[in-house]
């Protein structure tokens, strides 16, 4: 697949465990926050955003936290399941209000739910 | 709805042949944005146009690269000549005024 020679953080979780993926951004200035997922063959999903002004964001078996002090973002994934292993991508905007749109990626960090 | 889509979803060129890549964006979607992921490399931007016109070029590495997006509808991206470290996934992506960015599955060139 696409993965093939990237080198990726990896992280296994029992399937119904909850899952803690981590994410260090670089722009001390950047307002907006997103997590994609990724799976074999297709582009990277929409998942949760979050802009700077807050700290944690809630959605369905996902919440994301952001701790600004330290330029840290994780996504927390409640209950995985199978269909959760993918690789996650931490993603930061800056000056979304001056609609500057260009997306910075992190590494990522491939998931893989134990069944 | 359909989704962005990508053409070709692969592609195996020489070094120093010619390869375009299209993008057909969400209708209606004003913005649209090409990314790549080059080996052992993280998802880095390219360029993004509104409509027609290039909103933020940096990302492009360099001239033998050209995009362009045709009537503000699909957009192309050229590569003349491709080089070996061109290889990888292209990725394009589309979002309406201040919406989230949908991408495409993305196109794997290879360059041999």
């Amino acid at each position: 697949g696409e993965s093939v020679g990237l080198h990726l953080p990896t992280l296994s979780v029992q399937e119904g465990d909850n899952s803690i993926i981590n994410c260090a951004y670089s722009n001390s200035a950047s307002d907006y926050f997103i997590w994609y997922k990724q799976e074999s063959g297709k582009g990277p999903q929409f998942i949760i955003d979050i802009r700077s002004n807050m700290d944690k964001r809630q959605g369905q078996r996902v919440t994301v936290l952001l701790n600004k002090t330290v330029k840290h973002l994780s996504l927390q994934i409640a209950a995985t399941q199978p269909g959760d292993s993918a690789v996650y991508f931490c993603a930061e905007k800056f000056a979304v209000l001056l609609r500057r749109e260009k997306l910075t990626f992190g590494t990522g960090t491939r998931l893989t739910i134990i069944p | 709805e359909a989704g962005v889509t990508q053409f070709p979803s692969h592609s195996v060129i020489e070094k120093g042949q010619t390869v375009t890549l299209r993008c057909d964006p969400i209708s209606g979607h004003d913005n649209l944005y090409w990314y790549r992921r080059v080996m052992g490399k993280e998802i880095k931007f390219l360029l993004h146009f509104v409509k027609e016109s290039k909103q933020d070029e940096s990302g492009m590495p360099n001239n033998r690269f050209l995009a362009e997006r045709t009537g503000g509808t699909y957009s192309t991206l050229k590569v003349q000549p491709a080089e070996l470290e061109d290889s990888g996934v292209y990725f394009c992506a589309s979002s309406p005024n201040q919406g989230e960015a949908f991408f495409g599955q993305g196109t794997r060139l290879t360059v041999v």
